[in-house]
């Protein structure tokens, strides 16, 4: 089996800071996600990469960039933090399509 | 963009109970898959079935699918209260690797 990591597991900024959530898997799987969870709703999907320096737009992806410089790790910036960006933000990672989705156990994010 | 919504939004069952949980979806998919969200934690697979598949079993879950009405269904028999969470419905929607979730699912589970 495998894991996957996300630091910090709680980030509290301030409002214009720009703050950087990072996530490491040991799948040694070939696709990672990005996922912004508000309290109480689903998920939507901020970035995804199939490979090593690939990055894709997700749904949501407006205020953040993304950067897959090895293959086990993603990071995701927010590039100037609001507070309705509040909000548990996901990380996955799967072999490709319609495959299994791994999640890591989510960075929680507060701006004051 | 929604890929697919389940309903009902939230529900409440004893233990013992079965409870069935919907998902109706917008585009054509290739396989659909459930998952669940306990509190504090991310989401776990629980059940891929495929286009070319009506019913898919996992212990006490039972997924079907009708490609035809667009919609699928995902069943837990003998619920416990372990069982409570929310349950997502997720596809690519034939867009190769960019998976979307629906709205969810709040099941809670009394004893």
């Amino acid at each position: 089996g495998g894991i996957i990591t996300q630091t910090p597991k709680f980030l509290i900024g301030q409002e214009g800071q720009k703050l950087t959530l990072k996530c490491q898997q040991n799948f040694n799987h070939d696709t990672m996600y990005w996922y912004r969870q508000d309290s109480g709703k689903g998920l939507r999907l901020i970035y995804y990469s199939i490979t090593e320096n690939d990055l894709q737009k997700g749904d949501l992806s407006e205020g953040y960039d993304a950067s897959r410089e090895k293959k086990s790790s993603f990071s995701l910036t927010v590039t100037s933090a609001q507070k309705n960006e509040m909000a548990v933000f996901l990380c996955a990672s799967s072999m490709g399509h319609n495959t299994e989705v791994f999640f890591g156990k989510g960075t929680r994010l507060t701006v004051v | 963009s929604q890929l697919a919504e389940e309903n009902p939004w939230a529900l409440s069952v004893h233990e013992g109970e079965s409870v069935t949980v919907n998902c109706s979806y917008k585009t054509s998919i290739t396989a659909l898959q459930w998952y669940r969200q306990k509190s504090g934690e991310g989401p776990a697979q629980l059940i891929l079935i495929r286009s070319n598949e009506r019913e898919k079993r996992n212990g006490r879950l039972r997924a079907t699918l009708d490609t035809s009405s667009q919609s699928s269904s995902l069943s837990i028999t003998a619920t416990r209260c372990e069982d409570t969470a929310v349950y997502f419905c997720a596809d690519y929607g034939g867009s190769g690797n960019k998976l979307i979730f629906g709205t969810g699912t709040l099941l809670s589970v009394k004893p």
